[in-house]
């Protein structure tokens, strides 16, 4: 069966704490990879994509994911979180023949303490 | 450039009436996708369309139906509504095949 599996359902940090959040993944197949965030009151917005390539990329304000194949899993970390980082985070995988399908994991909620 | 606009952003309907969402992608973006978003169930793939055609199906009951104009604007329609589809329902736009998905704000299904 195809899912995605979050390690972690809520996350309390304190500013300038380091972040990590895990993410797993059943798939038979070849899958693009995707974190995606949802800042309170916004829409989904795309914080990092893996399609191929290095498996550690780079997103947005300072996130980085790492891909390891072996494990089927594509954590999202960042070294030291700010206040604006509470919002809730989405991992997603979509097979790459499976344009617009999007499997999501049930999401992380993190919660940065000032 | 204008983002993916859901219309409209908040609706309540009675048990078993229908409805209709409409979604007007990115320009220039072709593939038109649909989620669910409930607290319990997460976010649910519904359907995709790409210059017209359904590529894509999840796994919902035959109530949830959906098309795409020749425009690449979307419409979901769900009929014979449920309590359980209260939910927030998103519409998400791609380029390509398997470009990532941007996201509107979704429409806020209330069925009482």
């Amino acid at each position: 069966a195809q899912s995605v599996s979050q390690h972690n359902h809520h996350v309390i940090l304190s500013e300038a704490a380091s972040l990590e959040l895990g993410c797993n993944y059943s798939y038979g197949g070849t899958v693009n990879l995707f974190w995606y965030v949802q800042y309170p009151g916004q829409h989904l917005q795309l914080l990092l994509k893996y399609f191929s390539g290095d498996p550690l990329v780079k997103g947005i304000k300072g996130f980085e994911a790492e891909f390891i194949k072996s494990k089927f899993s594509f954590n999202l970390r960042k070294p030291s979180v700010q206040w604006s980082d509470t919002a809730e985070y989405f991992c997603a995988v979509m097979g790459v023949d499976q344009g617009g399908k999007l499997i999501f994991g049930q999401g992380t909620e993190l919660s940065v303490k000032p | 450039k204008a983002g993916v606009t859901q219309t409209p952003r908040y609706l309540i309907k009675t048990r078993g009436q229908q409805v209709t969402l409409s979604c007007s992608p990115i320009s220039g973006h072709r593939s038109v996708s649909w989620y669910q978003q409930t607290p319990g169930q997460g976010l649910q793939f519904l359907f995709e369309y790409f210059s017209e055609t359904q590529r894509n199906k999840g796994n919902f009951p035959g109530r949830f139906s959906g098309r795409q104009f020749s425009n690449s604007r979307s419409e979901m329609n769900v009929s014979t509504l449920e309590l359980g589809d209260s939910a927030l329902y998103l519409c998400a736009s791609s380029l390509t095949k398997v470009q990532p998905l941007h996201f509107g704000n979704g429409t806020r299904l209330t069925v009482t």
